[in-house]
């Protein structure tokens, strides 16, 4: 089955970038996309299609996607970004495959 | 206004049965699929399956295959996740989530970009 692979955490201090990695075989041959989730929360999508924003979500999150590692980057990040992000993208033998999830803190 | 509603939080025992819901409004509910998500407590993300309520096609996980039955009423814009002996190990929030997308030669874009609030479902006896 596909596996998709990310940190467990990752530390920022407000106003720098922050940078989260997504790896599985052959992911650039795939579309990606991103949510973010706060605690008590339901996930957002904040990324899809690789790099694309849906309305609403704020310039500084941006997408990539090359290789087997597909990375959300968050510049200028925010106190209010401190969320869990999960990748996901769908292989036509799993379907629907999530990102083991990374944690986000703003020190 | 795209809104997906979830039915409330159930504590139920081991071996007995539920079906939890998923009302869909302000959109056209039987040309998207809807998707059933499961998150343990402290855990991540999880696919179960999916279901087009406009002809009722259903895809599973592999993982929920036989452990769960979604279904929808289309006349109603509900869609269904049902269990017919749930177990302790079933404790989780369950979400459902509209899906998007679209494939070309063969990738396949398909996101969640709605999601509804959250069923908590807890087993203990």
């Amino acid at each position: 089955s596909y596996e998709l692979t990310q940190p467990p955490s990752v530390s920022v201090s407000p106003g720098q970038t922050a940078s989260i990695t997504c790896s599985g075989d052959k992911l650039g041959e795939k579309y990606v996309c991103w949510y973010q989730q706060k605690p008590g929360q339901s996930p957002v999508l904040v990324i899809y299609e690789d790099s694309k924003r849906p309305s609403g979500i704020p310039e500084r999150f941006s997408g990539s996607n090359s290789g087997n590692t597909a990375t959300l980057t968050i510049s200028g990040t925010q106190a209010v970004d401190e969320a869990d992000y999960y990748c996901q993208a769908w292989d036509s033998s799993t379907n629907y495959v999530f990102g083991t999830g990374t944690k986000v803190t703003v020190l | 206004e795209v809104q997906l509603v979830q039915s409330g939080a159930e504590v139920k025992k081991p071996g007995e049965s539920l079906k939890i819901s998923c009302k869909g409004s302000g959109y056209s509910f039987t040309t998207y699929w809807i998707g059933w998500v499961r998150q343990m407590p402290g855990k991540g993300l999880e696919w179960m399956g999916i279901i087009y309520p406009g002809d009722s096609d259903t895809r599973y996980s592999p993982s929920f295959q036989g452990q769960v039955t979604i279904s929808a009423g289309k006349s109603i814009s509900t869609a269904y996740l049902q269990w017919s002996s749930l177990k302790a190990s079933d404790t989780a929030i369950y979400y459902c989530a509209r899906r998007l997308g679209y494939c070309s030669g063969g990738r396949c874009s398909y996101f969640f970009d709605y999601w509804g609030q959250g069923t908590l479902v807890t087993v203990s006896s």
